[in-house]
């Protein structure tokens, strides 16, 4: 069975610090990776994908890729309290296939 | 341009009620599925639909069914609730174009649906 794990927190940081999130995913097969952010009581929104080895940069967004070692993570540089939320990783295993989501890490950014 | 639609936002059914969840998007794409999110456990995939005119199952299909009416419309029916469908419902679509294009092919997600079963 394919399974994406993250780290389900709290995790914590202080405004203007780098936070974070890790993911792991169990096959080797995987293509495509995308990391959503879900506020309380709100539907999950993207904020970025990857699908190559290395590290791809969105504004304060960072996400990072390393297929060898099945590990895909998001890096948020000057972290605000308007990014306290879940983060949810998912993972494709075909072009135009199901995602599978991990369970989501809560971050809290404390001003 | 609405995006992905959802109604109800809210219900409370009795269990062994039936009821209807229907999701409608304008994006012209292709695939629709159906989640259900619960605490701690991420999004769960009910049934998913590829293409208009099919359906499929995906992780937790026990006690669902779906229809794809057309390609903008996507319902997901309880015959019977029970109180472990207690969750909350979204309904996500999706263009999948072809070829490497689909490598960046994400899910948008609609408000969702707040499903209390007594």
């Amino acid at each position: 069975q394919k399974e994406v794990e993250q780290n389900s927190g709290p995790l914590s940081v202080p405004e203007g610090a780098i936070a974070s999130l890790n993911c792991t995913y169990s096959d080797r097969g995987s293509q495509s990776f995308f990391w959503y952010r879900q506020y309380s009581g709100k539907s999950p929104e993207l904020i970025m994908f990857i699908y190559s080895n290395g590290d791809k940069e969105d504004g304060r967004f960072t996400a990072q890729l390393n297929k060898a070692s099945q590990y895909v993570s998001l890096l948020i540089r000057d972290s605000q309290p308007s990014d306290s939320a879940t983060y949810l990783c998912a993972v494709t295993y075909n072009q135009g296939g199901k995602l599978i989501f991990g369970q989501g890490t809560e971050l809290s950014v404390k001003p | 341009n609405a995006g992905v639609t959802q109604t109800p936002k809210f219900q409370v059914l009795k269990t062994g009620q039936s009821m209807t969840l229907q999701c409608a998007q304008d994006m012209n794409h292709n695939s629709m599925y159906w989640y259900r999110q619960d605490p701690g456990m991420g999004l769960r995939l009910i049934y998913y639909s590829a293409s208009e005119g099919t359906t499929d199952k995906g992780e937790v299909p026990n006690g669902y069914n779906v229809s794809r009416l057309n390609k903008r419309e996507f319902s997901l029916r309880l015959e019977s609730a029970a109180p472990s469908q207690t969750s909350v419902y979204f309904c996500a679509s999706r263009e999948t174009p072809p070829g490497l294009a689909a490598l960046g092919d994400t899910q948008y997600f609609g408000p969702g649906t707040r499903l209390t079963v007594l």
